[in-house]
């Protein structure tokens, strides 16, 4: 069954602190993953794509890894702010050449406190 | 300023009632997404359309209908055969398969 575990299910920090968030993946066969940021009651806005041959990809303070042997993915946010609070989302593409192939995981919610 | 607009923000159903929920896109995109997302669960396919006047089911399309009758638009109605509908709606689009999703600022629904 193809599944998006993600890890963990929610997060406080205080701000200036790093954080890594982890997202594990059972899906075949994998096409990309991506990152999304969700604030509260708006919809998710990508941040990053990773691809089969990518290990590692910045955007910013933002930075995932990408190991395709252990099926796992990871965003690591460098020196957190208060605009951080959100709910960070891993989905999954299926390499199927449809439109209806993604996979979401339920997200990972962050809060970054002063 | 290109995007993907959804209305209304706030929407409430009462008893038997069917209602339907906006989304227009400018972004000139030939698929559309209707998903709904619960409180601590993953966003769920509703039903998606890859061009116009065609349209699939996604994982929990009974209770739903859509309509795909220009590029722009895809309303989603909420009938009253939908026994469980508060959640929050997103709408989205993408151009090809593997691009980014965009995603509306989405729909509250409740039940009266």
């Amino acid at each position: 069954k193809n599944q998006v575990e993600q890890s963990p299910q929610s997060l406080i920090i205080l701000e200036g602190k790093n954080c890594t968030l982890q997202c594990n993946y059972t899906v075949s066969p994998f096409s990309n993953l991506r990152w999304y940021k969700q604030d509260t009651g708006r919809g998710p806005v990508s941040l990053t794509i990773m691809t089969f041959s990518e290990n590692t990809k910045s955007n910013g303070r933002y930075t995932a890894t990408l190991d395709a042997d252990t099926k796992q993915s990871s965003l690591h946010i460098t020196a957190s702010q208060l605009s951080d609070s959100a709910s960070y989302i891993c989905v999954v593409s299926l390499h199927r050449g449809s439109q209806g192939n993604l996979i979401f995981g339920k997200g990972t919610k962050l809060s970054v406190k002063p | 300023d290109g995007g993907i607009t959804q209305s209304p923000k706030y929407l409430f159903r009462k008893e038997g009632q069917n209602v339907t929920l906006s989304c227009e896109q400018n972004l000139n995109h030939d698929a559309m997404y209707w998903y709904r997302q619960d409180p601590g669960q993953g966003l769920r396919l509703i039903y998606y359309s890859q061009i116009v006047n065609d349209f699939q089911k996604g994982d929990i399309a009974e209770g739903y209908s859509v309509s795909r009758e220009k590029k722009e638009s895809f309303p989603l109605t909420v009938t009253s055969a939908q026994k469980n509908p508060t959640a929050f709606y997103l709408c989205a689009s993408r151009g090809q398969p593997n691009e980014k999703l965009f995603f509306g600022s989405g729909t509250q629904l409740s039940v009266l």
